[in-house]
């Protein structure tokens, strides 16, 4: 019983394509976040929603544009892939936005540009 | 700011200790840890609050020392499922309650 579910697993595409990756989690928290990890295993956090409310939106490209139709879900749309946009990105939740009990990640989306 | 954590990697044998180390230049409020292993997302191991707390989760525990800016992990008597990436997560207070995963620790436990 998966808590937080990720889709694709991987996903290859070539540079100039839009791309979707989906998160849904059954923990019924109230926070979800979209993370970035890099070659160098960097965690970097991009968005940030509360209750479907944005609440952290960081310095990152406006070709990603998150969106949470509900508080159990948050999508990562990307237009126009660029090469650098190669990563695993990770989609979590915590119980609220203080993360007083931690994130729980999704097992994360390997996006390879091309 | 990115918080700095060291060791870069270790490599440890089965039953020997380790500590690892978060640093920051920035005033700490809360910090967490996590692990990863391989080809796995990470995994929530603890928080700490407050400065001077100390918590403990089986053979691995976590100090935090608020003036100091840093956090260190101890892990005693290591066992092969110990092997992964260990993260910490740190909180300044921005009261956006936004976590800055630090660089990262590579730990191999060896049999």
């Amino acid at each position: 019983d998966t808590a937080v579910s990720q889709t694709p697993k991987y996903l290859v595409t070539q540079m100039g394509n839009d791309k979707s990756i989906k998160c849904e989690q059954n923990l019924g928290h109230d926070t979800m976040y979209w993370y970035k990890q890099d070659s160098k295993k960097f965690l970097k956090i991009m968005f940030s929603y509360n209750n479907k409310e944005l609440i952290i939106n960081e310095t990152v490209p406006n070709r990603f544009s998150p969106k949470s139709p509900d508080k159990a879900h948050l999508n990562l749309h990307i237009n126009s892939l660029e090469l650098g946009d190669s990563a695993v990105y990770f989609c979590a939740s915590s119980q609220d936005e203080e993360v007083l009990y931690g994130y729980t990640f999704g097992s994360g989306t390997r996006l390879t540009v091309v | 700011q990115q918080p700095v954590q060291s060791p870069q990697a270790v490599i440890l044998r089965e039953g020997e200790d380790a500590v690892i180390n978060c640093s920051s230049s920035k005033a700490l409020y809360s910090v967490h840890w996590y692990r990863q292993k391989h080809g796995e997302a990470p995994v929530f191991l603890m928080i700490l609050l407050k400065g001077g707390e100390q918590k403990g989760h089986e053979k691995i525990s976590a100090s935090f020392n608020e003036k100091k800016q840093q956090s260190s992990l101890y892990l005693t008597a290591s066992q092969l499922s110990y092997s992964g990436t260990y993260f910490c997560g740190t909180e300044g207070g921005s009261g956006t309650y936004k976590y800055i995963f630090g660089t990262g620790t590579r730990l191999k436990v060896l049999a």
